[in-house]
């Protein structure tokens, strides 16, 4: 069975740049939420999306939006990027909205210069 | 708010026990979470512990809870290198859902 997987792998951006980072969750796993790992840290949550809907958010800028669409997948887009934006960001898809049992891909690396 | 802390670093010898530490704040989380980070790699959930049990033994894993002191521990017995990965503990955000409070990491070393 495919796990969770996420586009793209690596990617360099430049300040003041959008990115848009997708994930499809595992099968049958309807909700999603997405965290940013600063290198060195541990994950921070950014947002979590069930049944096409934003259940929870976390302490970033508006400048962090993310979608979920009908088959579940998700999109996180950063507009005005900023050198401290760069990080690992993690997907993670879950079968149940409130657990803290959560599959993750393998992160989509960002780097901004 | 919510801080959960870790140690940096743990180095064992192959064969050894590791017990990695880890403090929490929110006193209302209902579970807690252990998670396993390798080289390259997404988390791994290695095992969990639900807030009212003292321990919780998960074949060669071993979770220990002293919620008076907010205090949280992953023994692994006879590491392996393969054991060698970042370990997460995590407590439950206060509104549940999937948003979990993560510490910074205890990378474990495993000495051949």
């Amino acid at each position: 069975d495919a796990g969770v997987t996420q586009s793209p792998t690596h990617l360099i951006k430049t300040r003041g740049q959008h990115v848009t980072l997708r994930c499809s969750p595992i099968s049958g796993h309807k909700s999603v939420s997405w965290y940013q790992q600063v290198l060195g840290q541990g994950p921070q949550f950014i947002f979590q999306y069930y049944e096409k809907e934003e259940r929870g958010r976390g302490n970033f800028p508006d400048r962090f939006s993310a979608r979920q669409f009908p088959n579940y997948s998700s999109e996180l887009n950063v507009n005005a990027l900023l050198l401290g934006d760069s990080a690992l960001y993690l997907c993670a898809s879950s079968p149940d909205r409130d657990t803290g049992e959560l599959f993750f891909g393998e992160g989509s690396r960002l780097t901004v210069l | 708010g919510e801080d959960v802390e870790q140690s940096l670093f743990l180095s064992v010898r192959e064969g050894d026990s590791s017990v990695i530490n880890c403090t929490y704040t929110d006193s209302s989380s209902t579970y807690l979470y252990w998670y396993k980070q390798e080289p390259g790699a997404g988390l791994q959930l290695l095992t969990y512990i639900f807030s009212n049990m003292d321990m919780k033994q998960d074949q060669r894993l071993t979770v220990l809870l002293n919620k008076k002191d907010k205090h949280l521990s992953l023994r692994i017995a006879d590491t392996q290198t393969g054991d060698s990965a970042i370990y997460f503990c995590a407590e439950e955000g206060n509104n549940a859902g999937n948003m979990l409070t993560f510490g910074g990491g205890t990378r474990l070393m495993v000495k051949p």
